[in-house]
């Protein structure tokens, strides 16, 4: 079946501009992830949906970072005024089971955003 | 807080080889561990998760390890080929759902 897709793949922008990334998990997951990873930082959690829940939205590194999850399947991560330091590849991943312990994390390809 | 660390950073090895990679976390409260896969400018492929409660997991010729109460786990490579270079990423699932990574060994095997 279809894994977890997202777009756009590359995204270049100006400093300033707003952003939308998407992402598509596998079908029938309930819980769905984004990350970023970006040079000298690793890969770094920034927000997970479970199901009807609330977002834990710890990892949202400042308030210009924004995410939400339509319908419980397509999620958007949208980033206000960017910045310099917002280039770097921001990765999702979706899991099926609601229970935290079982449940293996499929990733996207990823969506590879510059900031010029 | 947990965090995880990945040794060596990177590893050249010539094709044939075995090969251990080392990852280790500091807060042993963890679901399970997985071990990815990322090519250049790629996602990342999931290549074993280990549950807490089990010891090891074995795929073709991968083997990974877990020992929770040590907070250390190794993938083994055995008989390496050029196309297992990659950079190979160890992550613990966190109690909240994070999966929590190292920054990865980057593997050249060489022909």
């Amino acid at each position: 079946g279809a894994g977890v897709s997202q777009s756009p793949s590359n995204k270049v922008t100006e400093k300033g501009k707003d952003v939308e990334l998407r992402c598509d998990p596998i079908s029938g997951h309930t819980a769905l992830y984004w990350y970023r990873q970006s040079l000298g930082q690793g890969l770094e959690f920034l927000i997970y949906f479970q199901g009807n829940s609330a977002p834990d939205k710890s990892g949202l590194p400042s308030d210009r970072f924004s995410a939400e999850r339509t319908g419980g399947s397509v999620s958007t991560l949208t980033i206000q005024r960017t910045q310099q330091e917002d280039s770097a590849v921001y990765l999702c991943a979706s899991s099926l089971v609601p229970e935290a312990g079982t449940s293996e994390q499929y990733f996207g390809p990823g969506t590879r955003l510059t900031v010029t | 807080k947990q965090e995880v660390t990945q040794i060596p950073a990177a590893l050249s090895v010539p094709e044939g080889e075995n090969l251990v990679l080392n990852c280790s976390f500091t807060d042993s409260a963890i679901y399970n561990l997985q071990w990815f896969r990322q090519d250049p400018g790629k996602g990342l492929t999931s290549l074993l998760l280990i549950q807490s409660s089990q010891r090891e997991q074995t795929s073709g010729r991968l083997n990974a390890s877990l020992d929770k109460s040590s907070g250390r786990s190794t993938l083994y490579i055995a008989a390496s080929q050029p196309g297992d270079s990659a950079t190979y990423l160890c992550a613990v699932l966190h109690n909240t759902g994070k999966l929590i990574f190292g920054q990865g060994t980057t593997l050249q095997v060489k022909p």
